[in-house]
């Protein structure tokens, strides 16, 4: 399978605890996107990578949210000292812009629910 | 903030009804307008990129028409099937900046056997 990968693909967890969520893109995709996305809203962007380079966070990435995408190629996103509020599902998607279209790959979402 | 909205934002209809439903955005510094079709537990999946005013595309029983001078998208689907029921994003990319994409909240069509 060729496609974006996330693991885990759920994940429960008591207030308090940290999590992390892997994102495995495209392989010959430079451009790495993390997502979150609640009940009746599209996807909200949190933050972006290009290949190993963080070069934009949204300011819903509080300071207990940290991505990093330390070769180029996989992602990690922890949250840290989870709330209940983070409950949400945690898409990646992935992305070579091609003549200036910026076609994103999805992974199938990583749902976290906050007890 | 970019606003894009997508109108319903829930519909059911009866299995082999036509449909159609309305993705508005910003009408300056437009680049591209992306269609999606996200299925329960499975990933979003792109239906069309359309960039010109006055585009039209066509999947199957699925189409899709754009008007960036007004901004705004339609995406119709034709003799709706139990299949067609997912919710549909469309995501605005502006020009300049990095290509950045900025998705609507969706419409969630449920498609009644």
């Amino acid at each position: 399978d060729t496609g974006v990968s996330q693991d885990p693909r759920h994940k429960i967890t008591k207030r308090g605890q940290n999590v992390t969520f892997r994102c495995d893109p495209i392989s010959e995709h430079n451009r790495l996107y993390w997502y979150r996305q609640t009940l009746g809203q599209g996807p909200e962007f949190l933050t972006y990578f290009q290949n190993e380079a963080q070069l934009e966070k949204s300011r819903l990435l509080s300071d207990r949210f940290s991505a990093e995408r330390p070769k180029g190629s996989f992602s990690t996103l922890e949250i840290q000292r989870t709330e209940q509020g983070d409950s949400a599902m945690y898409l990646c998607a992935s992305s070579q812009v091609r003549e200036g279209y910026n076609e994103q790959f999805f992974g199938p979402g990583t749902r976290l629910t906050v007890l | 903030i970019l606003n894009v909205e997508q109108s319903p934002q829930s519909l059911h209809v009866q299995e082999g009804d036509s449909t159609n439903f309305t993705c508005s955005f910003p009408s300056s510094n437009f680049y591209a307008l992306h269609w999606y079709r996200w299925e329960t537990a499975k990933s979003p999946e792109a239906l069309f990129v359309m960039t010109l005013n006055g585009d039209e595309k066509k999947k199957g029983r699925i189409s899709a028409t754009l008007n960036t001078k007004e901004g705004y998208s339609y995406l119709y689907i034709k003799g709706s099937q139990p299949e067609d029921s997912a919710t549909y994003l469309c995501a605005f990319q502006n020009s300049g900046g990095y290509q950045k994409v900025t998705f609507g909240t969706g419409t969630k069509l449920q498609v009644i056997p």
